[in-house]
C-alpha cells in the first residue's frame, strides 16, 4: 500500500491568506509532483522535484511555490490565496527510474 | 514528450472486455507507454506500463504494436468499478508525467 499523505484534506480560507499544503511520503522516492485539477477537468502538472534541493515548474503556470528540503516532504505554498486558486491539489511520488506514481488523497481548497 | 491521442469516451458492457486504444505516433525509442486511471475525483492509479513487449498484470493487459506507434489497454472482464477516466502517457522513465484528457470509460450493466 502506498504511503503518501496530504494535509489538510479540505481547506476553506479567505482571500489574501497564506497557506501551505503538506505532502509527505515514506517510500524514499526521489521524484515528487504537484498537480492541480478542477472538477471534471484535466490534471495539470504545476510543480515537480527530482530530489532534495531540486524544484521545477510544471506545464501549468501557477502562483504557488514549493520547496524540497527533505526527501520525504514536498510542501506547496500560496503566499496570498485568491478565489481563482479554488481547486483540488494532488501530490504524487515515484522512484528515480520509473514513472509508477503513487498519489495522495488530495487537498480540496476553497478560497472565498 | 510524445503526444498521445485517445478517444474522449467509450462504453463497455459489464463482463465484456474493454479495449482502450491510444495513438502515439511520435514516440521515441527511450519512451515507455504508461496507463493510469482516475475514478471520480480520487488521485490517479497506476495500471501498467511497457516499452515494446506486451505486458500483463492482475489489472490489465497492454498490447503495443510492433512499430510502437499505438497501444491498447485491455480490461478482460469489465465491472462497474472500472468506470473511470483512463490516461495513456508516453515518457522516458526518468522524466516527469504529463496527463492528457484521457478516455472516459463507462461500464454499462
Amino acid at each position: 500500500e502506498a504511503d503518501i499523505y496530504q494535509t489538510p484534506r479540505y481547506l476553506v480560507i479567505g482571500t489574501g491568506k497564506k497557506i501551505t499544503l503538506e505532502c509527505s511520503q515514506t517510500m524514499g522516492h526521489d521524484k515528487m509532483y504537484w498537480y492541480q485539477q478542477d472538477p471534471g477537468m484535466e490534471l495539470h502538472l504545476i510543480h515537480y522535484s527530482y530530489g532534495v534541493n531540486s524544484t521545477e515548474k510544471g506545464d501549468l503556470s501557477s502562483e504557488s511555490t514549493v520547496s524540497r528540503i527533505r526527501t520525504e516532504h514536498f510542501p506547496l505554498t500560496l503566499e496570498s490565496a485568491r478565489p481563482s486558486h479554488t481547486s483540488q491539489y494532488l501530490c504524487a511520488s515515484s522512484r528515480t527510474r520509473g514513472n509508477e506514481q503513487f498519489f495522495g488523497p488530495g487537498t480540496r481548497l476553497t478560497v472565498l | 514528450d510524445a503526444k498521445t491521442t485517445q478517444p474522449p469516451s467509450m462504453d463497455c458492457a459489464e463482463g465484456r472486455a474493454a479495449n482502450l486504444p491510444c495513438n502515439h505516433s511520435t514516440i521515441s525509442g527511450n519512451e515507455y507507454v504508461y496507463w493510469y486511471r482516475q475514478i471520480h475525483s480520487q488521485g490517479p492509479q497506476y495500471i501498467i506500463h511497457g516499452l515494446k513487449n506486451n505486458e500483463t498484470n492482475e489489472m490489465a493487459s497492454l498490447i503495443i504494436t510492433e512499430d510502437r506507434k499505438s497501444s491498447t489497454l485491455i480490461l478482460p472482464h469489465a465491472t462497474l468499478r472500472d468506470t473511470a477516466v483512463y490516461y495513456c502517457i508516453v515518457t522516458p522513465s526518468y522524466d516527469k508525467v504529463i496527463f492528457g484528457p484521457g478516455t472516459s470509460l463507462s461500464v454499462i450493466p
